[in-house]
């Protein structure tokens, strides 16, 4: 079945360094989404990908499509407290969003 | 309402008993979505509703859990004879379509079963 898989589980970084969470499905997407739960709350949507090759930039985050649409990457530049949280990306092949197992980010001031 | 909308916040029950967890989505949001998320893990598919029917019930971990959503709007998840690994976040989302658009969602409700 449909699946969405994303590494790592876990990373601590300290503050300032880089960051990077990647996405893969087992099949092709027709876009994929980026969410951040910060701890104790719930997933707020951050952005969409749609094209093949697709990079959009939120300040100090890229986020990446490949070309394939079956991956997908999420990195953080010079890391802040406030990044803080766990990033999910969810993919969409066509019928429902399969989320990623997610990526819980600790920054270490 | 401004957005989806999750009751109870906090449910604690007995071992043995049925709950009803409710959510109200977005006004005219179509597609509605649950998912149970334990502490510290990821987010655990669960149904998926297109308007009142359900295309997709795969995630429901066992026939103690049910679901249904009437009118296109609320839904309502139940787990009957609840048992103490139910005990999780239960998180509902909706979209205006599908997952062609942005999920958006609630609070979600805390269960703790003792």
């Amino acid at each position: 079945g449909q699946q969405v898989m994303q590494i790592p589980q876990y990373q601590h970084v300290q503050e300032g360094e880089d960051f990077t969470t990647y996405c893969n499905s087992s099949t092709t997407l027709s876009n994929i989404q980026w969410y951040k739960q910060r701890p104790g709350g719930h997933p707020v949507f951050l952005i969409q990908l749609v094209k093949s090759g697709e990079v959009k930039k939120q300040k100090r985050l890229t986020f990446q499509f490949g070309e394939a649409k079956k991956n997908s990457s999420l990195h953080i530049t010079a890391t802040q407290t406030t990044d803080v949280g766990t990033y999910f990306c969810a993919g969409y092949p066509g019928n429902q969003f399969y989320f990623g197992t997610g990526t819980s980010l600790t920054v270490i001031p | 309402g401004a957005g989806v909308s999750q009751s109870p916040s906090n449910k604690v029950t007995e071992k043995g008993k049925d709950v009803e967890l409710r959510c109200d989505p977005i006004s005219g949001h179509t597609a509605l979505y649950w998912y149970r998320q334990s502490l510290g893990q990821g987010l655990e598919f669960l149904i998926y509703f297109q308007g009142n029917s359900a295309p997709d019930k795969s995630g429901l971990p066992s026939d103690r859990f049910s679901a249904e959503r009437t009118g296109g709007s609320v839904s309502t998840l139940t787990i009957q004879r609840t048992q103490q690994e139910d005990s999780a976040v239960y998180l509902c989302a909706s979209s205006p379509r599908g997952g062609l658009t942005e999920a958006f969602f609630g609070q979600g409700t805390r269960l703790t079963v003792v």
